[in-house]
């Protein structure tokens, strides 16, 4: 079974620092590209970045490049996201997810994080 | 980027009623073209791919079509358990982008 299981949230005032991961079991994880996506009751789902089954190719929206920084380590099949300089708009509950095999569609979501900015 | 519109923003609707939201992209996206759905208080769930490819143990009822710009979500014979807000997403260009979202009533 395809399990994400996201941690690392929580109360971060603006221009602080968090660190989100994200443990993937039950699949072959270097095999897959992977992603994070935000959602907020306001706005909705938000894409924020993705990065290759090797870790060499990432992108990034526009919002967070810069500020954000994701990485994944294969040996340990865990996904991360550095979030720098964060704003009060990055509050959002953040989801883990696996692009579909040769595809850039999601099949699978982790349960998802809070982070919330506020001071 | 590309902009995703979704339309409805939101609908009420009866069990077993046949129901149809639609998502236009800005720009050709050939069928690289998926569906989403949020119940309330859960991650979302993954439902179509590639405008039309139903994932895994997603019910018959729901059904994907279009290509190029416009494109449909059906949920043929609505149930209670289908309350929920509907995404669309392109995946043919990054940044990836998403519809608002359909909020989907049941009367």
């Amino acid at each position: 079974e395809v399990q994400l299981v996201e941690s690392g949230g929580g109360l971060v005032q603006p221009g602080g620092s968090l660190r989100l991961s994200c443990v993937a079991s039950g699949f072959s994880f270097s095999s897959y590209t992977m992603n994070w996506v935000r959602h907020t009751p306001g706005k909705g789902l938000e894409w924020i970045s993705c990065i290759s089954s090797g870790g060499s190719v990432t992108h990034y929206v526009d919002s967070v490049r810069g500020r954000f920084t994701i990485s994944r380590d294969n040996a340990k099949n865990s996904l991360s996201l550095q979030m720098d300089s964060l704003r009060a708009e990055d509050t959002a509950v953040y989801y883990c997810t696996r692009d579909t095999y040769g595809s850039s569609s999601t099949d699978y979501w982790g349960q998802g994080t809070l982070v919330t900015v506020s001071s | 980027d590309i902009q995703m519109t979704q339309s409805p923003s939101s609908l009420s609707a009866s069990v077993g009623d046949r129901v149809t939201i639609t998502c236009r992209a800005s720009q050709d996206i050939s069928n690289f073209l998926a569906w989403y759905q949020q119940k309330p208080d859960k991650p979302p769930k993954s439902l179509i791919s590639d405008a039309s490819t139903l994932q895994s143990g997603v019910p018959s009822r729901f059904s994907g079509s279009g290509s190029g710009t416009d494109f449909t979500l059906t949920i043929s014979n609505l149930q209670p358990e289908d309350l929920a807000t509907y995404y669309c997403q392109q995946h043919s260009a990054y940044p990836l982008t998403f519809g608002g979202g359909t909020k989907v009533e049941i009367k």
